[in-house]
């Protein structure tokens, strides 16, 4: 099953507001990586996390590697109607010695102008 | 560079019916992989390939066959279409073959109905 968490599974926020989500795991990652997706497209990689307590930033995207290695978070400062969409996190998984990404269920942003 | 191809965009099918979903990339890339995508589940990896020749399972294969007899095309086969099949299909690739060190690249999607 999947092995990644993520909360919230929706917001609903008013442009200029800021945002957080974040994604947790019983495993530990190696790496972290946060995807976009916007209606009718495929996913698109936003920030990849590569260290544990990695802060890292994409314009007004902030991403961060937890300490632990079992949790990532994402913030979007001063939110604009183009960053409707929905985030996934992913990391790689090693299982029967081969290494897959797997992704969290998304959070679903609706940003109202 | 195209970057990573799907067709077709849209396909209806009946139960029982079989149909290829193709993917391409004229990246060189190393890895390809499919997911597929419902509804409050996120991306599920259906099959994997690391290079040329080489498959792999991943969280829900069954119903789906792969090959990968070029290092751009990795074509998802629907062998007996099941109304549980209904989604959208992603493919995606990345360049050295480990999921989490390179970025994966994703095509438009399919999107399926099973009647």
């Amino acid at each position: 099953g999947q092995q990644l968490n993520q909360s919230p599974q929706s917001m609903f926020i008013q442009e200029g507001e800021d945002v957080s989500m974040n994604c947790t795991s019983s495993s530990i990652f190696n790496t972290w990586l946060w995807y976009k997706q916007e209606p009718g497209e495929g996913p698109v990689l936003l920030i990849a996390l590569y260290k544990a307590g990695e802060l890292t930033s994409n314009g007004r995207l902030t991403a961060q590697f937890g300490i632990t290695r079992k949790d990532s978070f994402l913030n979007i400062s001063a939110s604009i109607p183009s960053d409707v969409g929905i985030y996934f996190c992913a990391g790689p998984l090693t299982q029967g010695g081969s290494e897959k990404l797997v992704f969290g269920k998304g959070t679903k942003l609706t940003v109202n102008p | 560079n195209a970057g990573v191809t799907q067709t077709p965009k849209f396909q209806v099918l009946k139960t029982g019916q079989s149909m290829t979903l193709q993917c391409a990339q004229d990246m060189n890339h190393e890895y390809m992989s499919w997911y597929r995508q419902d509804p409050g589940m996120g991306l599920r990896l259906i099959h994997y390939s690391v290079g040329a020749g080489i498959t792999d399972q991943g969280e829900v294969p069954n119903g789906y066959n792969v090959s990968r007899s070029t290092t751009e095309d990795f074509p998802l086969r629907l062998l007996s279409a099941a109304p549980s099949q209904t989604s959208v299909y992603f493919c995606a690739s990345s360049y050295q073959g480990l999921a989490g060190v390179d970025e994966q690249f994703f095509g438009p999607g399919t999107r399926l109905t099973v009647l």
